[in-house]
């Protein structure tokens, strides 16, 4: 069973509180990207890599950390910098020569 | 850029219609656009791509218009059926340089709800 998996699909955190957000493929592609999306809007980028022990920021990046310690995973940590962190996170993953990015099915972060 | 609201433009069609939803990229150097559809809840599911040097491209059910001058794209979805009431998003791509290498950036549109009644 091939694809993109994000763990958990749901996640509460208490103000204060960093959490890890898990994005694993399968697929050998080479870029992963993390988006997050609110009520309403398009997707935005945070972070993406192109390759495993590099990254780059997105357009939201603060507030974020990101790793990429193995080809296959890309984890999204939420520090309490993030001012409001409650969202849709999706993570991508695109073979890097293509510009085709496949989703996995997201994890809803609510901070209470 | 991109405007943001809660209020996406939503296109309502009977069961059996053709649907066609438009959307209005920004940048002129963008070279390949893909269509996304997402159901409540879910990430996004490619539905089909296009690129720059492409006017038009059809795949199962789904037809994607690409029009540069206007710099307009668009979606049509034949026979539509109730399984494809979802949000269906447009992005842009441009190829961009960080590290001195190139990557494609996608930039969302803030999608169209389309709502397909029995």
């Amino acid at each position: 069973d091939g694809g993109i998996t994000q763990s958990p699909k749901y996640l509460f955190r208490k103000e204060g509180q960093n959490v890890t957000l898990s994005c694993e493929q399968n697929l050998n592609h080479d870029a992963m990207y993390w988006y997050r999306q609110d009520p309403g809007q398009g997707l935005r980028l945070i972070y993406y890599s192109q390759i495993v022990n590099d990254f780059q920021k997105g357009d939201i990046a603060e507030g974020y950390s990101v790793s990429r310690e193995k080809k296959e995973s890309f984890p999204l940590t939420v520090t309490s910098a993030q001012k409001n962190p409650t969202a849709f996170y999706l993570c991508a993953s695109s073979p890097l020569q293509l510009d085709t990015q496949y989703f996995g099915p997201g994890t809803r972060l609510t901070v209470l | 850029g991109e405007s943001v609201g809660l209020h996406l433009p939503t296109l309502s069609v009977q069961e059996g219609d053709n649907s066609i939803i438009n959307c209005a990229y920004s940048n002129s150097a963008s070279d390949y656009f893909i269509w996304y559809k997402q159901e409540s809840g879910k990430g996004p599911q490619f539905i089909i791509d296009i690129r720059s040097n492409m006017d038009k491209r059809q795949g199962q059910r789904v037809t994607v218009l690409l029009n540069k001058t206007v710099k307009h794209l668009s979606l049509q979805i034949a026979a539509t059926q109730p399984g494809d009431s979802a949000v269906y998003f447009c992005a842009e791509n441009i190829r961009a340089n960080a590290g001195g290498t190139s990557y494609g950036k996608l930039t969302f549109g803030q999608g169209t709800i389309l709502t397909v009644h029995p």
